[in-house]
């Protein structure tokens, strides 16, 4: 079946250090790829946009890549502060159209 | 600069009954796509609309029905309201169709009791 795997519920990460993200997906051939950040209680916010033929995207401390031969991208904060803890989706259009999935996300803390 | 703007923010209904949740897309956006998220869950996909058509439909239920007017604004119809209707919905905008991020509103955070 299709679906969407991002790799853990939650991570923590220590202040400083790099934070990754994982975001699967089978049985999908998306045109493009994108991540959001989620707060308790509000709205996703965009983060970035990664189209297939693309294998990496930076804005400021983030950086995308996107791998369509393994199906997996992956979601990179670096030099990581308390400010970034939130919840992080990635979500891909399907078959080609406006039908957006988006992973469960996961639960990122980053410790002081 | 403007957002999308949702309205209303919270909304208590009773079982069977109909709730109207609105959505104003950014100006200039033409496209407008309906979430609904439960609790700990990741948004589920429930509508779109591009250029006051219906351009795409995932887990929406037959009770639900949506349309986007004229001003591009649009309103999700919920009818039938069950406990399992309880969530947060959300209205996104995009500049079009495709590769373009979407814009999410505050949300309306409707309970079913």
């Amino acid at each position: 079946s299709q679906k969407i795997e991002q790799n853990s519920e939650a991570l923590n990460i220590q202040e400083g250090k790099t934070a990754t993200l994982t975001c699967n997906y089978t049985n999908y051939s998306p045109a493009y790829l994108q991540w959001y950040r989620q707060d308790p209680g509000r709205g996703p916010v965009f983060l970035l946009l990664i189209r297939e033929n693309e294998k990496e995207k930076r804005k400021e401390r983030l950086k995308v890549t996107f791998d369509t031969t393994l199906k997996q991208s992956l979601f990179h904060i670096t030099a990581s502060q308390p400010a970034d803890s939130a919840t992080y989706l990635c979500a891909l259009e399907t078959n080609r159209d406006d039908k957006i999935i988006f992973g469960k996300g996961t639960r990122l803390h980053i410790l002081p | 600069a403007a957002g999308v703007i949702q309205s209303p923010r919270h909304l208590i209904k009773e079982k069977r009954e109909t709730a109207t949740l609105k959505c104003y897309p950014i100006p200039r956006h033409d496209t407008v796509y309906w979430y609904q998220q439960g609790p700990g869950q990741d948004p589920q996909f429930l509508i779109s609309f591009y250029e006051k058509m219906q351009s795409d439909k995932g887990s929406i239920p037959d009770r639900f029905s949506a349309q986007q007017f004229s001003d591009y604004h649009s309103e999700l119809n919920m009818s039938s309201l069950e406990l399992g209707d309880s969530a947060l919905y959300f209205c996104a905008s995009s500049l079009a169709r495709g590769a373009y991020e979407q814009y999410f509103g505050p949300g309306t955070r409707l309970t079913v009791t």
